[in-house]
């Protein structure tokens, strides 16, 4: 069965960076883009951008622009988001989540909590 | 470029039958897929209703998606509501370039 298991919670100062984990199993991971998507507490769903983990092509949201960096090992199937220059309000759950051939999240994973804080 | 607004909440009581909307800002609403996802608290979303009018397997059949040209917009309609089904619900649909969200709209069933 298909499965995204995502690295755990993650604390961060002001200005640092964080990197989030995404490891795929049960299909083939080149054949699917890998979505990223974020909560923010008591928020809606915002898209951060994709990977093509075939070519490692990337578009990201203009939002998140100059400060997020998307890439993929295909050698261990794994996805992963970079995000930079942290702020208080990058404080959210973390998602990503596989396409279907159809631009939309099939699969899910569970779910990383990134929380900046002085 | 385009939004996709949902109502912020809706309500109704078990065994009920409750809609709810999502209706684009520009462009028509046919023009790109709409996707319908659940969310529970704490848990990442799942999908209910995909490419405006397919249930995944597993997703009981009292849901199901529309899409209506005359307000452009597309609708989740649940029936015979359980207290299960209490949850965010989400639309999505795609620009050509980026996914588009709706703000979610939280189910009350009471």
């Amino acid at each position: 069965q298909v499965q995204l298991v995502q690295s755990g919670a993650e604390v961060r100062k002001p200005g640092a960076s964080v990197t989030v984990s995404c490891k795929a199993s049960g299909y083939t991971f080149t054949g699917y883009y890998i979505y990223w998507v974020r909560q923010a507490p008591g928020q809606g769903l915002e898209w951060m951008g994709w990977i093509n983990p075939t070519s490692g092509g990337t578009n990201y949201a203009q939002k998140f622009q100059g400060r997020v960096t998307m890439t993929r090992d295909t050698s261990i199937s794994a996805a992963y988001m970079e995000l930079r220059g942290l702020r208080s309000d990058d404080t959210a759950l973390y998602f990503c989540a596989r396409d279907s051939s159809s631009f939309y999240g099939e699969y899910w994973g569970q779910g990383t909590l990134v929380t900046v804080s002085s | 470029n385009f939004m996709l607004t949902q109502p912020h909440s809706v309500s109704e009581s078990p065994g009920q039958t409750v809609t709810i909307s999502c209706t684009r800002s520009s462009g028509s609403i046919a023009s790109d897929f709409v996707h319908w996802y659940q969310q529970r608290p704490g848990s990442a979303p799942t999908t209910v209703i995909y490419e405006d009018n397919r249930r995944p397997s597993g997703v009981p059949d009292r849901f199901s998606g529309s899409i209506d040209s005359s307000s452009n917009s597309a609708s989740l309609t649940i029936s015979g509501l359980k207290t299960e089904d209490e949850a965010d619900y989400y639309c999505q649909s795609y620009d050509g370039t980026n996914l588009v969200f709706g703000g979610g709209t939280k189910l009350t069933v009471l």
